[in-house]
């Protein structure tokens, strides 16, 4: 079955560590994304990419990496520079034109100790 | 720039209740309008989209309608069930900074169906 699949579920980190959330997609899409989910607060964007080796940042990039070197995977890096990590990521993607219609991962939900 | 407003929950319904979640919007041009529904534990999933003013989106048993002259986009359905228990997003596409093409999503309504 084709969809989005994102690791780790749930990860803890200590404060002052970078951690690497995984998003890994096999519908073909060029375009993929990845948002913060806050109580409250709905879906932020955080970064996104339209094709491979290319990306732009989003509302709330700052303290966030990413990186596009195969169309299937979209790596996000939360560094230490992340002021209040403590999130529930979504990993999405999207057909090259994009027509509002993402398909979404299950969601990794970070702790910071 | 592009904002969406939606209904704050919980809401709280009882099976077989009428459900109504409001959804206003503030957009330049013609934005296409989405509502995403979130079961516990998981990512979202669209639910339906309307892509011009007066189009009606459908899907399981839920419908809205893109009202231009509201500036609206209200989910409705006539009979809940337990399984539609879920939050539900209401968004809108519009164009980024850079040109491109990207979705504002509301806060979130997080629906209950009671037995």
């Amino acid at each position: 079955d084709g969809g989005i699949t994102q690791s780790p579920k749930y990860l803890f980190r200590k404060e002052g560590q970078n951690v690497t959330l995984s998003c890994e997609q096999n519908l073909n899409h060029d375009a993929m994304y990845w948002y913060r989910q806050d109580p409250g607060q709905g879906l932020r964007l955080i970064y996104y990419s339209q094709i491979v080796n290319d990306f732009q940042k989003g509302d709330i990039a700052e303290g966030y990496s990413v990186s596009r070197e195969k169309k299937e995977s979209f790596p996000l890096t939360v560094t230490s520079a992340q002021k209040n990590p403590t999130a529930f990521y979504l990993c999405a993607s999207s057909r090259g034109q994009y027509t509002g219609e993402l398909f979404f991962g299950e969601g990794s939900r970070l702790t910071v100790l | 720039g592009n904002s969406v407003t939606q209904m704050e929950g919980p809401v709280t319904l009882s099976e077989e209740a009428f459900l109504t979640i409001n959804c206003t919007y503030t957009a330049t041009g013609y934005p296409s309008l989405f509502w995403y529904v979130q079961y516990p534990g998981e990512g979202l999933q669209l639910l339906l989209k309307a892509t011009k003013a007066d189009d009606k989106g459908s899907n399981k048993g839920f419908e809205a309608t893109y009202r231009k002259e509201t500036t609206s986009f209200h989910l409705e359905k006539g009979s809940v069930q337990v399984s539609d228990s879920a939050v539900y997003f209401c968004a809108l596409s519009g164009v980024s900074n850079f040109g491109n093409e990207k979705l504002t999503f509301g806060t979130g309504t997080r629906l209950t169906i009671i037995p």
